[in-house]
Order: C-alpha cells, then sequence, then structure tokens
C-alpha cells in the first residue's frame, strides 16, 4: 500500500546528542516535504526537495539540515540537539505540478531535555 | 502579522449542528485552498481543495472562497463525534517555491454525543 512514514514517532533525548528523523514513502513521488509545527501552531515549511540531490530551506529557519539521495528516501538530521528543537516534525510528498495534494506522515514528536 | 489567520477555538458543538470554519488571509496571490483535518498525535489529511474562488462540496463537507474578501470556509453538516479534530486551513499560490503551503494555525473542534 502507497504511504508515507516515518521514525521514530516519538524521541526523548539530551541536549548535544546528534539526531536523525527518518521519512520514507512509497508513493512515487518527487517532492517531499519538512514541516515544524508547535502545539496549538501552524505548521511551517522548513526544508523541501524537488528530487534526488535537490534540497532547499523552507521559510522558518532551521539548524536542521536533509539530504534526498534517494527519491522515496528524505531524512532530517540536527547535529547537536537543543530544547529548544522541541517540537513536532512532519513529512509530506506530493506528485510535480502546478498543484498536488502533499500526504503527509504520521510525525515525530521530539523532546529535547 | 500573519498571512493566514484562523480562530484557533476550541469550538464545541452537538452532534448533529453544523460546524462553521473560516480562515482569513492577506495574500492576494493566494489560488489554490484547501482544508486539511488532523486528528490527535497524526499527521493532517486533506479534506477539501477548491482552485480559485467559489463552493465546493463533498458529502457532509462544503467549501467556499471568496477571494474579494480574502476569506474561506468549511461547513461540516450532520456533525459527528469522529469529526472531533483540528482543522487546518492552507493556501498556496502559482509562483509559490516547490508548491508551499501557508498554513493558518488550526481550530480545535469538539463534536458533543
Amino acid at each position: 500500500e502507497a504511504d508515507i512514514y516515518q521514525t521514530p514517532r516519538y524521541l526523548v533525548i539530551g541536549t548535544g546528542k546528534k539526531i536523525t528523523l527518518e521519512c520514507s514513502q512509497t508513493m512515487g513521488h518527487d517532492k517531499m516535504y519538512w514541516y515544524q509545527q508547535d502545539p496549538g501552531m501552524e505548521l511551517h515549511l522548513i526544508h523541501y526537495s524537488y528530487g534526488v540531490n535537490s534540497t532547499e530551506k523552507g521559510d522558518l529557519s532551521s539548524e536542521s539540515t536533509v539530504s534526498r539521495i534517494r527519491t522515496e528516501h528524505f531524512p532530517l538530521t540536527l547535529e547537536s540537539a537543543r530544547p529548544s528543537h522541541t517540537s513536532q516534525y512532519l513529512c509530506a510528498s506530493s506528485e510535480t505540478g502546478e498543484y498536488y495534494e502533499q500526504f503527509f506522515g504520521p510525525g515525530t514528536r521530539l523532546t529535547v531535555l | 502579522q500573519k498571512e493566514v489567520e484562523q480562530d484557533p477555538g476550541p469550538l464545541s458543538v452537538p452532534e448533529g449542528a453544523i460546524v462553521s470554519l473560516n480562515c482569513t488571509y492577506s495574500n492576494s496571490a493566494f489560488q489554490y485552498f484547501m482544508w486539511y483535518r488532523q486528528y490527535s498525535r497524526k499527521g493532517p489529511e486533506l479534506l477539501m481543495y477548491t482552485y480559485s474562488s467559489g463552493n465546493k462540496e463533498d458529502g457532509r463537507f462544503t467549501a467556499q472562497v471568496d477571494k474579494s474578501s480574502k476569506y474561506i470556509s468549511l461547513f461540516i453538516r450532520d456533525s459527528q463525534p469522529s469529526d472531533s479534530a483540528t482543522y487546518l486551513c492552507a493556501m498556496s499560490s502559482i509562483k509559490a517555491a516547490g508548491n508551499k503551503l501557508t498554513f493558518g494555525g488550526g481550530t480545535r473542534v469538539l463534536v458533543k454525543p
């Protein structure tokens, strides 16, 4: 079944640790996105990709980095986690074109102590 | 000022009532208007999509766009307890890099049996 997956779903980690949030999709979509969402707040785009070897920064400045080596995989990395990184991170994908629905994964809720 | 404004609620209604949700926006370039539903601890899922102005109906859901007033609405008829969720409006323009979506903060809806 075509879907979009995120792991881990929940992560509690100490300050200074390096973390990677995984996102994979089996929908064959070229475009992928990372959003950050604080409780009761808007989703803010932090990274997006048009396809393999393409990565762009979104509207919200983020200390995270992303890579797109394979079409289906779009991991997000924080080299040194801080309490200010505590948030929910949502991955999404869509087809390429003027407008196509963005399909969201279930999210990773990150807590940095 | 935020580009998209949405009342956070919560909006509490009895089962069977009509739920009325709305968003206002400031960017006249927005042409694509969406409503997403987000259950707790889940990613958003697309409910309705409208291009430019007008109405669109899908089952119990009706979306309206008034570009002259920069105002969009979502109506849910015969509301059910399973409609209890956060509803997010989202918008995009043809010029938006990466088909970026701009989200409202979401309105939390509670339908009481």
